[in-house]
């Protein structure tokens, strides 16, 4: 079945960029579907931050539009996302899901990475 | 944006009994595209229902959802021990896709 992993630093310092990867196995990113990015600060809710398409048509939360990138890499079957300008307030737990629509319910689910910004 | 309001906050309850967890919009979600997950700590949430009322490959039939336009509602027929967890409603009819901030079910 189809399975996702999130890889990257743990640890960002603030005004830097954050990079996380998601690797997708047993499925084709190619196939079809979106691949999107979730996060969620400690003890709190779920935040969408964007989706791409494998054919590389981008869509971001407007809130987060301004500092995010999401690209795919098909020949890998990742995608990732970088965040620049990163504050405190983007520390969270980062998960990458597949959906089968750009603005659609999200399944499966990675496991989730935490990125921590601090100094 | 739509604005997703869950309620209650926590829902504190014994194995065997109904809950039942609100999900209110701020406006319309166009087709019932309202979606629910569980959450259980230090995991990624889990598909429950989609489209306000299917259920999702695999989740098991105490799981039934309802509702349209403002007003969803998520019911656990009966709750298992392994209920007891976070629930998150997510509307995707509307640009940006938005969830609402959980209810926590909780053993009473």
């Amino acid at each position: 079945q189809v399975q996702l992993q999130e890889s990257g630093p743990g640890l960002v310092k603030p005004s830097e960029t954050l990079s996380l990867t998601c690797t997708v196995s047993g499925y084709s990113i190619s196939s079809g579907y979106y691949w999107g990015w979730i996060r969620q600060p400690p003890g709190k809710g779920l935040e969408w931050i964007g989706s791409i398409y494998h054919s590389g048509s981008t869509y971001y939360n407007p809130s987060l539009k301004s500092r995010v990138t999401i690209s795919v890499d098909t020949s890998k079957n990742q995608f990732s996302l970088k965040l620049s300008s990163v504050t405190a307030a983007d520390t969270a737990v980062y998960y990458c899901a597949r959906a089968p629509g750009v603005y659609d319910r999200f399944d499966p689910w990675g496991q989730g990475t935490l990125v921590t910004v601090s100094s | 944006e739509i604005v997703l309001t869950q309620s209650p906050g926590t829902l504190s309850l014994s194995p065997g009994e109904r809950a039942t967890l609100s999900c209110r919009a701020s406006q319309s979600v166009s087709s019932s595209y309202l979606a629910w997950y569980q959450q259980k700590p230090g995991q990624a949430p889990r598909l429950l229902i989609y489209g306000a009322s299917s259920r999702a490959t695999g989740i098991p039939d105490r799981f039934s959802g309802s509702g349209s336009g403002t007003d969803f509602t998520l019911t656990i027929s009966r709750l298992e021990p392994e209920d007891f967890a976070v629930y998150y409603c997510q509307q995707y009819g509307s640009s940006p896709t938005t969830f609402g901030g959980g209810t926590k079910v909780e053993i009473k």
